[in-house]
């Protein structure tokens, strides 16, 4: 069974400039995160998706981000316009419904805002 | 609000020599807690988890952790260390009950010297 798949795996662009992440789950799992390390730091949560539903979008950091999961399966976030402190690791994880359901993570996109 | 301290951001031990890795918490009520690693290159992958059942937990690649609420502690050890063991350790709570957010700790760099 695939893993969870996270494209691209590195993007570099240019302060104002727009990008989009792409976070295919597991199949079959309705639960979907998003999650940010910036370098010397914590990996912070971002956002929560049950199905195509924003289930907790507290950590997100402004209105720069737009986190989307249309039909509920592969989701989408895309930074505009990007920030030098937009650098990190995106990463994406999904989950089964239901207690304890473990989170199965991607292998996160790296991005560099210059 | 709960919060993660991992003690150490690099660890250094020699093959064959015992691994700790410390994971204190904060949190109102016992979360459940993981401990999560990333080899390079890759994604996170659960070790071991706590969710109330037994508090000394048995993961992967030998290595256990023991839940122990006076002290609100929840360290990683490895009785021998490996090579292959070398790889970034988070530790992490979440609430307990169903598929809620992850809340990290800042990450412990383990390198194993032949």
């Amino acid at each position: 069974e695939a893993g969870v798949t996270q494209f691209p795996s590195h993007s570099v662009i240019e302060k104002g400039q727009t990008v989009t992440l792409r976070c295919d789950p597991i199949s079959g799992h309705d639960n979907l995160y998003w999650y940010r390390r910036v370098m010397g730091k914590e990996i912070k949560f971002l956002l929560h998706f049950v199905k195509e539903s924003k289930q907790d979008e507290s950590g997100m950091p402004n209105n720069r981000f737009l986190a989307e999961r249309t039909g509920g399966t592969y989701s989408t976030l895309k930074v505009q316009p990007a920030e030098l402190e937009d650098s990190g690791v995106y990463f994406c994880a999904s989950s089964q419904e239901g207690t304890g359901g473990e989170q199965f993570f991607g292998p996160g996109t790296r991005l560099t805002v210059l | 609000a709960q919060s993660v301290t991992q003690l150490g951001s690099h660890v250094s031990v020699s093959e064959g020599a015992l691994v700790l890795l410390r994971c204190n918490y904060s949190s109102s009520v016992p979360p459940y807690l993981f401990w999560y690693v990333q080899y390079p290159n890759q994604g996170l992958q659960l070790l071991l988890k706590y969710t109330s059942a037994a508090t000394l937990v048995k993961g992967i690649n030998g290595f256990e952790a023991e839940f122990k609420k006076s002290e609100t502690s929840f360290h990683l050890t490895k009785p021998s260390a490996h090579m292959s063991d070398a790889a970034e350790y988070f530790c992490a709570v979440r609430k307990r009950g169903s598929n809620y957010k992850l809340t990290f700790g800042k990450g412990t760099l383990l390198t194993v010297n032949p």
